[in-house]
């Protein structure tokens, strides 16, 4: 089965520059979720889109913007990059907007910021 | 406002035997429960979930969890515990009486069994 697609799989940045992170939902999945991981910690949402709206906002910086585009794929925008922003970053796609539907996770992209 | 407890950061068993990893919840309204498992390096794997119905829930790799409401609690259960069963445990809770629909995990179980 199609499972959530995120690229690139590792990124390397230096501080102040920008990254974008790309996610590919499973087919047929409307809704979106971008969370943070740091090492040790569980996952930090960020922000969710659903048909393509933004959602819900959690604990996205300023520096950062994200949008799902009209083939249900995301990006997640970083700019200014800061050592603090190294983390694993997840994206998880799950179907329709209630409650009872559970998330798909992708493989994550795992930013070094030096 | 809902939140997720889990209070071992890490548990320890000896392969065979059965393995338990704590979950407690608070949430407003009915509670929409979830365990997902991750192994290094990568993503967050559904195992199972509670909505309504049998408190007993059955999910992948023969992992099972209670649903228990008198203790808001909602712990992960496998008989028998195998090697490759070490991972880290996350549970997650989903507020099903309305508002946000953004899960709350915790902070995650580390397992590790011991051949």
């Amino acid at each position: 089965a199609a499972g959530v697609i995120q690229s690139p799989r590792h990124l390397i940045k230096e501080k102040r520059e920008t990254a974008t992170l790309k996610c590919y939902p499973i087919p047929r999945h409307d809704t979106v979720y971008w969370y943070q991981q740091g090492p040790g910690q569980d996952p930090q949402f960020l922000i969710s889109f659903y048909e393509k709206m933004q959602s819900d906002k959690g604990s996205i910086p300023d520096r950062f913007s994200a949008q799902q585009f009209s083939d249900y794929h995301s990006e997640l925008n970083m700019s200014s990059l800061e050592l603090g922003d190294s983390a694993l970053y997840f994206c998880a796609s799950s179907l329709g907007g209630t409650p009872g539907y559970e998330q798909y996770f992708g493989p994550g992209t795992r930013l070094t910021v030096t | 406002a809902q939140s997720v407890a889990q209070p071992e950061d890490q548990v320890n068993v000896a392969e065979g035997n059965p393995l338990t990893v704590k979950c407690t919840y608070s949430v407003s309204g009915n509670p929409y429960l979830f365990w997902y498992v991750q192994y290094p390096n990568r993503g967050l794997q559904f195992l199972l979930k509670y909505i309504t119905g049998d408190n007993l829930v059955k999910g992948s790799y023969g992992f099972e969890a209670e649903f228990n409401k008198s203790q808001t609690s909602f712990h992960l259960k496998k008989p028998s515990a195998l090697v490759s069963d070490s991972a880290l445990y996350f549970c997650a809770v989903r507020d099903g009486g309305g508002g946000s629909y953004i899960p709350t995990f915790g902070r995650g179980t580390s397992l590790i069994v011991h051949p």
